[in-house]
């Protein structure tokens, strides 16, 4: 199993792009989230799925978009890119029932 | 609110000197209480998940314990490959809050 992957690893924007980190998981896994990290702050939730075609809000999900097609992918979309949004993102998954999330290698992510 | 506390934010130690890491938090309806370990440039990788008050769960030189208020991950006999820094979280319900993390350097 690869477990959880994420694209690009590394990416830089200009203000006011639009990109999508890409988030797959081969576990059949129908929990999947997206987080942040910045330095000084806990991961912060943004959104997250509890399976196909079913998406809620996070703790801080201002200027992101998801969507959940299949059980396999959840990408992230931002709509236009601002600096406040430069930071580290994660997606993470995990088993309906199961309450141990299995993290991805991450996309840093720099705004200009 | 819920909320996760780590102590120290960082911490030296010479290889083979013991200590421990402190996670403090405040939630409504405990489901879970987990410990993540996190190498740079790379994402979270789950150690543990604690229940109840007095479990206590153990991996290599790692031992987690649970109490009412706080987690500690206690160290033992640390390795330079221990160097990380090591997220505490807490769930309750359907939310999971983490900590800041303590950044563990472990010197030859």
């Amino acid at each position: 199993n690869a477990g959880v992957t994420q694209t690009p690893k590394f990416q830089v924007l200009k203000t006011g792009q639009s990109m999508t980190l890409q988030c797959a998981q081969d576990m059949n896994h129908e929990y999947m989230s997206w987080y942040r990290q910045d330095p000084g702050m806990g991961l912060r939730l943004i959104h997250y799925s509890v399976g196909a075609g079913i998406t809620d809000q996070g703790e801080v999900p201002n200027g992101y978009n998801v969507s959940r097609s299949t059980t396999e992918d959840f990408p992230l979309r931002l709509l236009s890119a601002a600096p406040s949004q430069t930071s580290v993102y994660f997606c993470a998954s995990r088993m309906t029932g199961g309450r141990e999330q299995y993290f991805g290698p991450g996309t840093r992510l720099t705004v200009t | 609110e819920d909320q996760v506390t780590q102590s120290p934010e960082a911490l030296r130690l010479q290889e083979g000197e013991s200590s421990s890491l402190n996670c403090s938090y405040t939630v409504s309806g405990l489901r879970g209480l987990f410990w993540y370990r996190q190498d740079p440039g790379k994402g979270p990788e789950f150690l543990f998940t604690l229940y109840s008050a007095g479990e206590e769960k153990e991996k290599e030189r790692l031992k987690a314990t649970l109490t009412k208020k706080e987690s500690f991950l206690h160290i033992t006999a640390p390795k330079p490959e221990d160097s990380a820094t090591y997220l505490c979280a807490v769930m309750s319900y359907q939310k999971v809050t983490f900590g800041t993390g303590t950044k563990l350097q472990v010197i030859p």
